[in-house]
């Protein structure tokens, strides 16, 4: 069974619309990060999820856009608001710390293909 | 801030040929450097990473060489199968329990032919 678990997988959306995308973890994290990768592209971090607190976005990317939720050390949800073909990518949800033993290490989850129509 | 460069863009090997993908980065302050394996369809798999403090790591096939001086990185897989087809990324940052984080490389396109 995946030790990090992302909901859907993937999805076809209406532009307008909205996704939430959620990330599953079987054990406490110290940090939950959500990251974009755009067709045939490297990974942009979009931020960091801060466990009962607000998010902490990277430059180029808005609450209002993609509002993240963190309520415990296990959960995360990321939402793609008002969706515009441009979004259309794959999302990931990537942890480190107090998992598997090193505080260094980066994981990341299988990833939720988005297309936008 | 940390910018790391990735070559090949592509790179295409008979089976059981070496390959041999190169990174280098500009932040003199990164000490830890991963490589992941992203396969069609599926999540970034780390497969091997280094600190500073060593100049080689090995896993099997697959070893990572470092040269702190030059700032740059690279990843050799030995005895290449099919299997070992997808895209690696390098990455850079530095280490510790902070909020530090990875800057990506833009990543290589492993082609063994059969």
């Amino acid at each position: 069974s995946a030790v990090i678990s992302q909901k859907p997988s993937r999805d076809i959306c209406q532009r307008g619309t909205s996704l939430t995308i959620q990330c599953q973890v079987d054990s406490q994290v110290t940090m939950m990060f959500w990251y974009r990768q755009q067709p045939g592209q490297s990974l942009t971090l979009i931020a960091t999820a801060n466990q009962g607190s607000e998010a902490t976005y990277e430059s180029g990317f808005v609450i209002d856009k993609f509002p993240i939720s963190r309520p415990n050390l296990t959960f995360s949800t990321l939402t793609v608001s008002n969706l515009s073909p441009e979004d259309s990518s794959i999302y990931l949800c990537s942890l480190k710390g107090g998992w598997r033993g090193s505080t260094d290490t980066q994981y990341f989850g299988p990833g939720t293909r988005l297309t936008v129509l | 801030g940390e910018n790391v460069e990735q070559h090949p863009s592509t790179l295409s090997v008979q089976e059981g040929d070496s390959a041999v993908i190169k990174c280098t980065y500009s932040d003199s302050a990164s000490n830890y450097f991963p490589w992941y394996k992203q396969e069609l369809g599926k999540g970034p798999q780390l497969i091997i990473d280094i600190r500073s403090n060593v100049g080689e790591k090995k896993d099997q096939r697959i070893a990572v060489t470092l040269n702190k001086t030059a700032k740059h990185f690279s990843l050799h897989i030995t005895e290449t199968q099919p299997e070992d087809s997808a895209v690696y990324f390098c990455a850079a940052s530095r280490a510790g329990a902070g909020s530090y984080q990875l800057t990506f490389g833009k990543g290589t396109k492993l082609s063994v032919i059969p």
